[in-house]
């Protein structure tokens, strides 16, 4: 059963510590997606990939935000140093990424990371 | 600027009492509306693709349809396992066309009492 693994589960952090999430999308995907989850703003897009290179991570605070994928098996999302208004679930999606075709750009998600900074 | 807007926020049904939730979005050259089910604690469970007007999808108790400005996710008959947070997302109108990020509306809480 092809799933994306997320890891942590949870993390709990004092303000000022680096955070690193990791997600490792289905294989054969080439397309990688950081979405945040909040009560008030929902899902938001913080950055993706397609096949390892950065597409757009206009979402994403430079300051203290970086994702990277250092190959195709993991993608990475930093955050440094973590303040308490990052305290959010943080999903991976994956997908295959074809131009527009009909049931090629499905996102499959990630059960997500709980980050709560304190 | 591409919106996606849902309602209503949350809604309460009686097991077996059927309803809608409504979809709406504003963007241009639509290339596809996805729902997808988020449960409590899980990430969101891809559910169905639409891709032009008067298309429909069905799963057991779930019916997804489409016109040019909104979609409807119909529940028939809902069980108590139905309750789940409904969402529905649209590509964001980038990259011409290819896999960029889909812009989620921020959700239907369903809770289906028994």
């Amino acid at each position: 059963d092809a799933r994306v693994t997320q890891t942590p589960r949870h993390k709990v952090t004092e303000m000022g510590q680096e955070v690193t999430m990791r997600c490792q999308p289905i294989l054969g995907h080439n397309t990688v997606f950081w979405y945040r989850q909040t009560m008030m703003q929902g899902l938001e897009l913080l950055a993706y990939f397609r096949n390892r290179a950065p597409l757009d991570d206009s979402g994403m605070p430079k300051d203290r935000f970086s994702a990277e994928m250092p190959d195709a098996t993991l993608a990475t999302l930093k955050i440094q140093p973590s303040e308490p208004r990052d305290s959010a679930v943080y999903f991976c999606a994956s997908g295959l990424g074809d131009r527009g075709l009909k049931g090629k750009n499905i996102q499959y998600f990630g059960a997500g990371t709980r980050l709560s900074v304190l | 600027e591409d919106q996606v807007t849902q309602s209503p926020e949350a809604l309460r049904l009686q097991e077996g009492e059927s309803s809608s939730l409504n979809c709406s979005y504003t963007v241009s050259g639509l290339r596809g509306l996805f729902w997808y089910r988020q449960d409590p604690g899980k990430g969101p469970e891809f559910l169905f693709t639409l891709y032009s007007a008067g298309e429909e999808k069905e799963k057991e108790r779930l019916k997804a349809t489409l016109t040019k400005k909104e979609s409807f996710l119909h529940i028939t008959a809902p069980k108590p396992e139905d309750s789940a947070t409904y969402l529905c997302a649209v590509p964001a109108q980038n990259y011409g066309g290819s896999q960029g990020n889909l812009i989620f509306g921020k959700g239907t809480k369903l809770s289906v009492k028994p």
